[in-house]
């Protein structure tokens, strides 16, 4: 079945740096693009960005789009985002999801990660 | 960017009940709009996409709707299991964007 498997707990100091991984399995991994998600405690839904799984192509926030990197490694089906300059509202769980589409519709984000929670603290 | 608003940010209802939930957009999207439930501790689930599409799986008793920039999601004969917090969200343009979310209660 469809799956996305994140990373682990990361617990960071501020000004330092986070990589949360996001790895693929039980579909065409070049065909769907991987938005992430953040989510701060007691809040809602932030969009971070996009990246697209075929040629890597990127969209990102404006709020954190001088901080964030995210990548892709075909080769083991995974998705990566990189923040940098961590200050302490980084403090977020962080998710990953599909964007699927077939010929008939876009749906939105239909398979999500467990959730990576990022602590940003000194 | 597409600004969202998202109301009643909390709402509280009985067993049975109907509840509305609205989603109101700065611009039109087509039928690029979804709605998610997330439960404590979990990641959101996809509930309808395309406006009105329930997703596999998902229960009829909930449906969307709407056009332009008003969209809504329904849910008929609310059950204890619905308890929960319900997001919609726009994936027609870059940035994507959610609305503020509406935490829904049991009475």
């Amino acid at each position: 079945q469809v799956q996305l498997v994140q990373s682990g707990t990361e617990v960071k100091k501020p000004g330092g740096s986070v990589k949360v991984s996001c790895k693929t399995s039980g579909y065409t991994f070049a065909t769907y693009p991987i938005s992430w998600v953040r989510q701060a405690p007691g809040q809602g839904l932030e969009w971070l960005g996009w990246i697209g799984t075929y040629n890597g192509n990127t969209h990102y926030s404006e709020k954190v789009q001088d901080r964030i990197t995210m990548t892709k490694d075909a080769s083991t089906k995974t998705v990566y985002m990189e923040l940098r300059s961590l200050r302490s509202d980084d403090t977020a769980v962080y998710y990953c999801g599909r964007e699927y589409f077939d010929w008939i519709s876009n749906y939105g984000m239909d398979v999500w990660g467990q959730g990576t929670t990022v602590t940003v603290s000194s | 960017v597409i600004w969202m608003t998202q109301s009643p940010s909390l709402v509280s209802a009985s067993a049975g009940d109907r509840v509305n939930i609205s989603c109101r957009l700065s611009q039109g999207i087509s039928t690029y709009l979804s709605w998610y439930q997330q439960k404590p501790g979990k990641a959101p689930d996809l509930l309808i996409y395309a406006v009105s599409t329930l997703q596999s799986g998902v229960p009829s008793r909930f449906s969307g709707g709407g056009s332009g920039t008003d969209f809504t999601l329904t849910i008929s004969g609310l059950q204890a299991e619905d308890v929960a917090t319900y997001y919609c969200q726009q994936y027609y343009a870059f940035p994507r964007t959610f609305g503020q979310g509406t935490k829904l209660e049991i009475k």
